[in-house]
């Protein structure tokens, strides 16, 4: 069985241009989760989807970042404008249908530089 | 006060010995605790997972749970030097913590196994 899968592995951008990440869970999933890591720091929650609707969106930092996952798969989180404070590693992770105790499991990341 | 603390470490063990890492977490409503091993660059890997006080063992670790003590830990039997790496102890939310589906992360501690 396929893991997680993040798109791309890395990206380097430039401060104010716009990056799209993408995750496709594990198949079967319901739950799909956005996670970051910034330098030096802990990971930290971002949001949180059961199928294709936001479950709980309180780790988003601000509304330059917007997560989308139509049909209930794949998710895509879109930074615009990026700022330099957005580097850092995106964690993508999926769990079965449940309420908390499932298990996620984390995709290799996406590795975010802002210049 | 973070709401997961762990040493940073490195902590370091001769191959063959009990490596022992600590956790501890401020959310008194958490009721489930992962521990995550993430190999440089990689994503983090489940290793154990523990809802109830007490130990659980699968094969060389053990996960330990105390939660009127508000602690984790796990413990690595007979260490290799192919277990180096970052441990990650990872608390689910409750609602005092603002929210069940997330995970909170410690900052993790670096195991260093030497020959």
């Amino acid at each position: 069985e396929a893991g997680v899968t993040q798109f791309p592995s890395h990206s380097v951008i430039e401060k104010g241009q716009t990056v799209t990440l993408r995750c496709d869970p594990i198949s079967g999933h319901d739950n799909l989760y956005w996670y970051r890591r910034v330098m030096g720091k802990e990971i930290k929650f971002l949001l949180h989807f059961v199928k294709e609707s936001k479950q709980d969106e309180s780790g988003m930092p601000n509304n330059r970042f917007l997560a989308e996952r139509t049909g209930g798969t794949y998710s895509t989180l879109k930074v615009q404008p990026a700022e330099l404070e957005d580097s850092g590693v995106y964690f993508c992770a999926s769990s079965q249908e449940g309420q908390g105790t499932d298990t996620q499991y984390f995709g290799p990341g996406t590795r975010l530089t802002v210049l | 006060q973070k709401e997961v603390e762990q040493n940073s470490g490195p902590l370091s063990v001769p191959e063959g010995a009990i490596a022992s890492l600590n956790c501890t977490y401020s959310d008194r409503g958490s009721q489930s605790f992962f521990w995550y091993r993430q190999y440089s660059g990689k994503s983090p890997e489940l290793i154990m997972f523990i809802y109830s006080n007490g130990d659980k063992e699968d094969g060389r670790f053990t996960a330990q749970l105390n939660k009127a003590s508000q602690y984790v830990s796990l413990l690595i039997r007979d260490s290799q030097p192919s277990d180096s790496a970052t441990y990650l102890c990872a608390v689910l939310g409750s609602e005092i913590s603002g929210g069940y589906n997330k995970l909170i992360f410690g900052a993790g501690t670096r195991l260093a196994v030497h020959p």
